[in-house]
């Protein structure tokens, strides 16, 4: 069954530092987005990327956030200088015909910033 | 604007008791969509429903069956002779048509102990 990948499945980095975040969606899917989660908190929206731009963001997805889909499968988050309160599990999905149909999740990604 | 409250934070019952997870919803949209989400204690969103406003009928799968209301704004899910495997937190999700965003309750935590 077809699923969404995330690498690395846990990353420590230091404060300030820059870190990308690694997704292979499900191959067929038009719709990328990645969500975060403030450990026991909600899964909150950062941002969805369709036809290579984005299509919506939240508040939360600031200047110091960008995503890219550098070739024909990869999809990738980068916190350009990290703070600690961006510690949380993020969380990369896809869709295939966006709020129409549903999002699979990958894994996630356990970020800690020290 | 888009809201999904989950008043119950916690749950607790015995194996074979049935359980009802609340989930109401705030949208001006007419057109919107309806989600639930599992997440084990590994970490991962498993999607387990899609529902569109227009089509209120109640869905049965297995032991879960959900109950669909546009009166009163809910999207309620039960679980029919709960399991030890059940035990998660469940989120409630909503988006519209315009937007790719999916919008989460605060999820509730459910333990099943045997």
């Amino acid at each position: 069954e077809p699923e969404v990948t995330q690498t690395p499945s846990h990353q420590v980095t230091q404060m300030g530092q820059e870190v990308i975040l690694r997704c292979v969606p499900i191959s067929n899917h038009l719709y990328f987005y990645w969500y975060r989660q403030i450990l026991g908190q909600k899964v909150e929206f950062l941002v969805s990327f369709y036809n290579n731009e984005i299509s919506e963001k939240s508040e939360i997805f600031d200047d110091q956030f960008s995503v890219e889909r550098p070739d024909g499968s990869n999809f990738t988050l980068k916190i350009r200088s990290t703070k600690l309160e961006d510690s949380a599990m993020y969380f990369c999905a896809s869709s295939g015909q966006g709020a129409r149909t549903e999002a699979f999740f990958g894994q996630g990604t356990r970020l800690t910033v020290v | 604007a888009q809201k999904v409250t989950q008043a119950q934070t916690e749950i607790s019952v015995v194996e074979k008791e049935d359980v009802t997870l609340d989930c109401v919803y705030e949208t001006r949209d007419t057109t919107y969509y309806l989600f639930w989400y599992k997440q084990p204690p590994s970490g991962e969103l498993v999607f387990l429903i899609r529902r569109n406003s227009f089509d209120e009928q109640n869905e049965i799968s297995g032991r879960y069956s959900w109950n669909f209301q546009k009166s009163t704004s809910s999207f309620n899910f039960t679980i029919t002779a709960s399991q030890v495997v059940d035990s998660a937190v469940y989120f409630c999700a909503l988006s519209d048509q315009a937007g790719t965003a999916l919008i989460f309750g605060k999820g509730t935590t459910l333990s099943v102990s045997s």
